[in-house]
């Protein structure tokens, strides 16, 4: 199975203020043939499924904010919020789609300081 | 816009057989070149992904759980369904199921339905 780590655990920001978080892969989920990285991010509020954030590591779901941003490629992934707003406090996970079976990062929960 | 639906026994005892259906609208559960599929929550905890199943019944499985785990789909009533066999308190969690592709991240998903194992 790949691994998928993420730090930090947690992370507070001030309202405004960016937040980065970073997933890494036990192995490379760059796929050789269609060249793009089977890696998505999601958003986890309370009481709610998870939410598609972003996919193959840096293309936006339609309809979230372009305050939100994933870069990286091969097993070193980050997501940023580039101006971190209220409705932003949630849990994040990072998950990689390469091999079955698919496995998701621990997960970094984003509070408001 | 694809809308899943769980549904179950939310109270299971332990050592039978936890079984849930998953019901799509929306969208055509037979429509290549998507595979359906079920991820659990334990309370508090992390994301695992339980296995998928495609229109045409091919199956893939969490070798963590593939001894106990059977997913089977029913596109007459654009319906899937899981069945955990032997059950413990450690299959306690909220199942999700929820739609994904071949090199396609999981897009939509169910709310959810948490299943208490417990005698």
């Amino acid at each position: 199975d790949i691994v998928m780590t993420q730090s930090p655990d947690s992370l507070a920001v001030s309202l405004g203020e960016r937040a980065t978080i970073n997933c890494k892969s036990s192995q490379s989920v760059l796929h050789s043939s269609t060249h793009k990285n089977h890696f998505a991010w999601y958003q986890q509020k309370p009481g709610q499924p998870p939410k598609l954030l972003i996919y193959w590591a840096s293309t936006r779901v339609s309809g979230v904010p372009d305050r939100f941003s994933g870069s990286g490629s091969g097993t070193d992934f980050t997501l940023t919020i580039s101006s971190l707003q209220a409705e932003d406090v949630a849990v994040y996970y990072c998950q990689q789609f390469y091999s079955a079976p698919r496995t998701f990062g621990p997960g970094t929960r984003v509070d408001i300081k | 816009q694809v809308q899943l639906q769980e549904s179950g026994p939310g109270l299971v005892k332990p050592s039978e057989t936890l079984s849930l259906t998953c019901t799509v609208s929306g969208a055509s559960i037979s429509s290549s070149p998507y595979y359906w599929g079920w991820i659990r929550q334990p309370p508090g905890k992390g994301l695992e992904w339980i296995g998928t199943i495609s229109y045409s019944g091919t199956t893939y499985y969490n070798p963590s759980l593939e001894s106990r785990v059977t997913i089977s789909i029913d596109t007459s009533k654009d319906q899937f369904s899981l069945k955990l066999t032997s059950v413990t308190a450690t299959d306690t969690a909220v199942y999700y199921c929820a739609r994904q592709g071949s090199g396609w991240p999981n897009d939509y998903w169910g709310q959810g339905t948490l299943v208490t194992v417990s005698s």
